[in-house]
Order: structure tokens, then sequence, then C-alpha cells
């Protein structure tokens, strides 16, 4: 049983372009988390969905970001217009259910984003 | 936003020693807890889930317990190996988020 996928592992933008991060779940779950991880700092909890839902976007920036999960196909999430600023690793995680006292969450191995 | 804490932020022990570490988060509500552990280049990878106050796991060497009531969970490693090195974080699950702490980056001398 395949782990939770995330493509590409580096990406490198120029200021002003858009960065695509994909997420492939595990099989079988239907929940998605995206975090990412600042230099220096801790995994800061961005979006939850559910397939084809937005559970919860409050950590998520108002503006240039975007995050979905269609009925088929990995979870996307979206930065235009990149700033040096949304350099980071960018891990998702996925569970089977609402991640808590049944349900762990498995996390992917991140997706290095560079903006030059 | 919750803030979870934990310490020390970095620890050094010799191979074989015990050694525990703390995560502290607010009480207010919560709904679970969890501990992972992230080695460099890797995922992190979930250790345990806690709900209840005064909830212990145990998985081999590695134990943790929780007390909701005053806001912290205590990770302890028995007998420690080089293989333990590692960074451990915990989060906090409250409403829909989760909330980490910076972790503890642990190094065990052999």
């Amino acid at each position: 049983n395949a782990g939770v996928m995330q493509n590409p592992r580096h990406l490198v933008r120029r200021r002003g372009q858009e960065a695509r991060l994909r997420c492939s779940p595990m099989k079988g779950h239907s929940h998605v988390y995206w975090y990412r991880q600042l230099p220096e700092e801790g995994l800061k909890f961005m979006v939850y969905l559910q397939k084809e839902n937005i559970i919860d976007e409050s950590g998520m920036p108002k503006e240039r970001f975007s995050a979905e999960f269609p009925k088929e196909g990995p979870s996307i999430l979206r930065i235009q217009q990149v700033v040096r600023g949304d350099s980071a690793a960018y891990f998702c995680a996925s569970s089977r259910g609402l991640a808590g006292s049944t349900y762990e969450q498995y996390f992917g191995p991140g997706t290095r984003l560079t903006v030059t | 936003i919750l803030n979870v804490e934990q310490s020390p932020q970095s620890l050094h022990v010799q191979e074989g020693d015990s050694t525990n570490f703390t995560c502290s988060f607010p009480s207010s509500n919560f709904y679970a807890l969890h501990w992972y552990r992230w080695e460099t280049a890797k995922s992190p990878e979930a250790l345990f889930v806690m709900t209840l106050n005064g909830d212990e796991k145990k998985k081999g060497r590695i134990s943790a317990t929780l007390n909701t009531k005053e806001g912290y969970s205590y990770l302890y490693i028995k007998g420690s190996q080089p293989e333990d090195s590692a960074t451990y974080l915990c989060a906090s699950h409250a409403g829909n988020q989760f909330y980490f702490g910076t972790g503890t980056s642990l190094t065990v001398i052999p």
C-alpha cells in the first residue's frame, strides 16, 4: 500500500509565477490536510479538505492561495504570483476520517518550494 | 491560534540513557494530542494519538502520558539508541485543525 505521495519534491519558481503542488492520499483516505513549514519554524496548518469540499481553510492566506481535492485525482495546492516569502516546505497528510482519536494522519515527503 | 510548546528544544543523551520531553497545550477545545517522530529527509511518522485524561500509550521503548486538565503530555524514551535520533513533534487537535509544536530534537550519542 503506497504511502502519501507528493510531487514535485522540489519546485523552483520565479517571483510572479504560479506553483502547483500535488498530493495523492493513501488508498482509502478521503481527508487531506496541507501544512507549511517556513525556515526555522514548525508545521503550520493551512487547510483541511475532504473529497470535493473545503472543510477548514482558516490557516491559508486569503490571497493567492487556493486548494482543491476533486472527486478524482490528487489534491492540489495552488499558489499564484509567488513571492520570496512563499519559499517553504509544504507537507500534506491524509487520513481515513477526521484525524483524531480513531484516525491517524499519514504524512507525505513534502514539496520544497524555492522562489527566486 | 493555539500555542503548543515543546521543551527542551534540543537534547543530547548518551546511548542507554532514558530521557523525556514535554508538550504543553491549551486545554480549552481539546480533542486529541498526537506525537510524531520526524527523521531528517523523511516524513513525520505517527507515534501516538491520545484523547483521555490520564491516557498512557506505549510502543516498544517509547511511551507517552497525557494530562488534559493541566494541558501537558510527556514522551519517554527508555534506554535511548542512536536510531532514536530524530525530532519529536507533538500536535494538539482542536476543532478541525492541528496545532504543532516546534519539536524536540534528540541526538543519541553512541
